[in-house]
């Protein structure tokens, strides 16, 4: 079952703040965030592990709330090459890694 | 190390013919995985592999097949092509670790546009 992500578009300026929420209806055992800018394949951002276990890029962290089953992504002090598509993926047992439907973020200078 | 590599990168079929997208990572994942992004849409998971020899399907699975023989490789085969498969297909692979054998990032290949006309 898919997660679902909100909001599905944000348009910034740069230097600004961003969250994107995941959520989920089932237990999770991690969340994964992905980045894809236009025409290219989804890059690997982060993973936040059932526990608390976390990694991170340095103006870009993510917490992971297990008993409600959701994920945000913050994005701090935005550049412009923050900009792309961002999405959350799950995986709530059979190794199965299931993806919302995306949030676009576009930063403006 | 080449990651994951797709091929081809860019084809066009005519309804009802078949064809095998091509699939091949040398990071020794055991982890594989099929997803089909429509234009302006998220990523859909067609088939999965958690080792060679066993997949299962994904949210998508209908009009597709999958076989996994060897750690390395895993082709989607496409059946009586239809203009609904007309998207960009992405093969990803990653690991599983400790004992709940949760995922570690996937590394996604280039992708395959795929045109159905």
């Amino acid at each position: 079952q898919q997660p679902v992500q909100s909001p599905q578009a944000v348009i910034l300026r740069e230097g600004e703040d961003a969250v994107i929420n995941c959520s989920s209806s089932k237990a999770l055992y991690s969340v994964h965030w992905y980045r894809q800018k236009h025409g290219e394949a989804p890059v690997f951002l982060m993973i936040l592990l059932k526990g608390g276990e976390q990694k991170g890029h340095e103006k870009i962290s993510a917490s992971f709330n297990e008993k409600k089953q959701q994920s945000s992504l913050y994005l701090t002090a935005s550049q412009l090459s923050y900009s792309g598509t961002y999405f959350c993926g799950t995986e709530g047992g059979a190794q199965k890694l299931v993806f919302g439907q995306g949030t676009r973020l576009t930063i403006n200078p | 190390n080449a990651g994951v590599t797709q091929t081809p990168k860019f084809r066009i079929l005519k309804i009802g013919q078949s064809m095998t997208l091509q699939c091949a990572q040398d990071m020794n994942h055991n982890y594989m995985y099929w997803y089909r992004q429509d234009p302006g849409m998220g990523l859909k998971l067609i088939y999965y592999s958690v080792g060679a020899g066993i997949t299962d399907k994904g949210e998508v699975p209908n009009g597709y097949n999958v076989s996994r023989s060897t750690t390395e490789y895993f082709p989607l085969r496409l059946e009586l092509a239809a203009p609904s498969q007309t998207s960009v297909y992405f093969c990803a692979s990653s690991y599983s670790r400790g004992p709940a054998r949760v995922n570690t990032e996937a590394f996604f290949g280039q992708g395959t546009r795929l045109t159905v006309v």
